[in-house]
């Protein structure tokens, strides 16, 4: 699977749309990029996933770039309940099951 | 619909000793996978099972450490002779099918090794 980048921590005001944003240079056509959040000691919880396409659910919005080389994951309006740390994954359709390889991620804070 | 159950939460043992972990995929779903958590640092695969078939070990430690996932009952990862460096939290998370589904994820079982 395609290594992915992201900044280490974030801060975003609560109210507030919060962007994350994520490289995927070397990813492939038959990728897709899946975003995953860990609240703090907790599971991690799936948010999102594309291939190409925007897409957007009841959680957030995912934008990925034409190219596909880099990805957006926006939070439309954060809430404190929102801080977490995120994670940006790139699977293959051809992988086995569900196996996902966690990066460092972004720490979110979201502020009052 | 129950999510995908870990227990226990909470699990201490001597160095020596031995730990099960249990984990109740979500109903329907007969792919389970174990990731390991330690301290500060982030999540890391150790294995992927399907009822009764190990499917992918290649994050799992190779000695002392097993998983199995009968054709009734949880899956259970299981350490034997435990040392301080395996306190972690671990986490099982569960799908439907294999391939590019979502995956549950548990609460957690946090292992400390005294």
């Amino acid at each position: 699977d395609a290594k992915t980048t992201q900044p280490p921590s974030m801060d975003c005001a609560e109210g507030r749309a919060a962007n994350l944003p994520c490289n995927h240079s070397t990813i492939s056509g038959n990728e897709y990029v899946y975003w995953y959040r860990q609240i703090h000691s907790q599971g991690p919880q799936y948010i999102i996933h594309g291939l190409k396409n925007n897409e957007t659910n009841e959680m957030a919005s995912l934008i990925i770039t034409e190219d596909r080389k880099s990805s957006t994951l926006i939070l439309p309006h954060a809430t404190l309940r929102d801080t977490a740390v995120y994670y940006c994954i790139v699977r293959s359709v051809e992988a086995a099951g569900n196996k996902l390889t966690f990066g460092g991620g972004t720490r979110v804070l979201v502020k009052p | 619909n129950a999510g995908v159950m870990q227990n226990p939460r909470h699990l201490v043992r001597r160095r020596g000793q031995e730990a099960r972990l249990r984990c109740s995929p979500m109903k329907g779903h007969s792919h389970v996978y174990w990731y390991r958590q330690l301290p500060e640092e982030g999540l890391k695969f150790m294995v992927y099972l399907q009822k009764e078939n190990i499917i992918d070990e290649s994050g799992m430690p190779k000695e002392r450490f097993s998983a199995e996932f009968p054709k009734e009952g949880p899956s259970i990862l299981r350490i034997q002779q435990v040392v301080r460096g395996d306190s972690a939290a671990y986490f099982c998370a569960s799908s439907p099918a294999a391939g590019l589904t979502e995956a549950f994820f548990g609460q957690g079982t946090r292992l400390t090794v005294v």
